[in-house]
């Protein structure tokens, strides 16, 4: 099992580009996520899907838009790319049942490190 | 709202003595509490989790910790620290109704040999 795959593992962007950041998880896993994490700020949740066909905004959506393409794949899109959204981006999985009290632990893929110029 | 402090952002200890790694936290209903580490460059990896029952938690690595209610505390503890255990540390919590996990900012271990 690779567990919770991103890529790419480092992209470069000019300000107002796009790009899409994609993860795929082989876990069977139903809910999803999408952090960013920040210097001396921790992880901060950016979208949720708690289920195939779901999403919902987190702490930090604004600039992000995202697409459960199936239960497999989560991916985050920036429309128009701005110096601020600099940081490492991670996406995890849980085996959460909707429904049913959350208490299992997210599993993280690696990360994808994105500066934007 | 829910929220996480790690009141530390380094502890130094040497190889062999006792870690701590202090967590406080701050939520409306009945919490369930991780703690996870990381290692350079890559994702987060789970170590343990509270969730009832008993106040101490084993978990991966040797690593256990104490939820203490009346503080709001879920330190993670380790008896002998290895030199392999320098890492970053993220104590999380999530209300038992939301799928929200909110992390601290993270606590750097180094362990000298």
């Amino acid at each position: 099992n690779a567990g919770v795959t991103q890529n790419p593992k480092f992209q470069v962007l000019k300000t107002g580009q796009s790009m899409t950041l994609q993860c795929a998880q082989d876990m069977n896993h139903n809910s999803m996520y999408w952090y960013r994490q920040d210097p001396g700020m921790g992880l901060r949740l950016i979208y949720y899907s708690a289920s195939e066909g779901t999403t919902d905004k987190g702490e930090v959506p604004n600039g992000y838009n995202v697409s459960r393409l199936n239960k497999r794949e989560f991916s985050l899109r920036l429309e128009s790319a701005a110096p601020s959204q600099t940081s490492v981006y991670f996406c995890a999985s849980s085996e959460q049942i909707p429904g049913s009290s959350y208490n299992s632990p997210l599993h993280f893929g690696n990360g994808t490190r994105l500066t934007v110029t | 709202a829910q929220s996480v402090a790690q009141p530390e952002d380094q502890v130094n200890v040497a190889e062999g003595n006792p870690l701590t790694v202090k967590c406080t936290y701050s939520v409306s209903g009945n919490p369930y509490l991780f703690w996870y580490v990381q290692y350079p460059n890559r994702g987060l990896q789970f170590l343990l989790k509270y969730i009832t029952g008993d106040n101490l938690v084993k978990g991966s690595y040797g690593f256990e910790a104490e939820f203490n209610k009346s503080q709001t505390s879920f330190h993670l503890k380790k008896p002998s620290a290895l030199v392999s255990d320098s890492a970053l540390y993220f104590c999380a919590v999530r209300d038992r109704d939301d799928y929200k996990l909110s992390f601290g900012a993270g606590t750097t271990v180094t362990v000298r040999a």
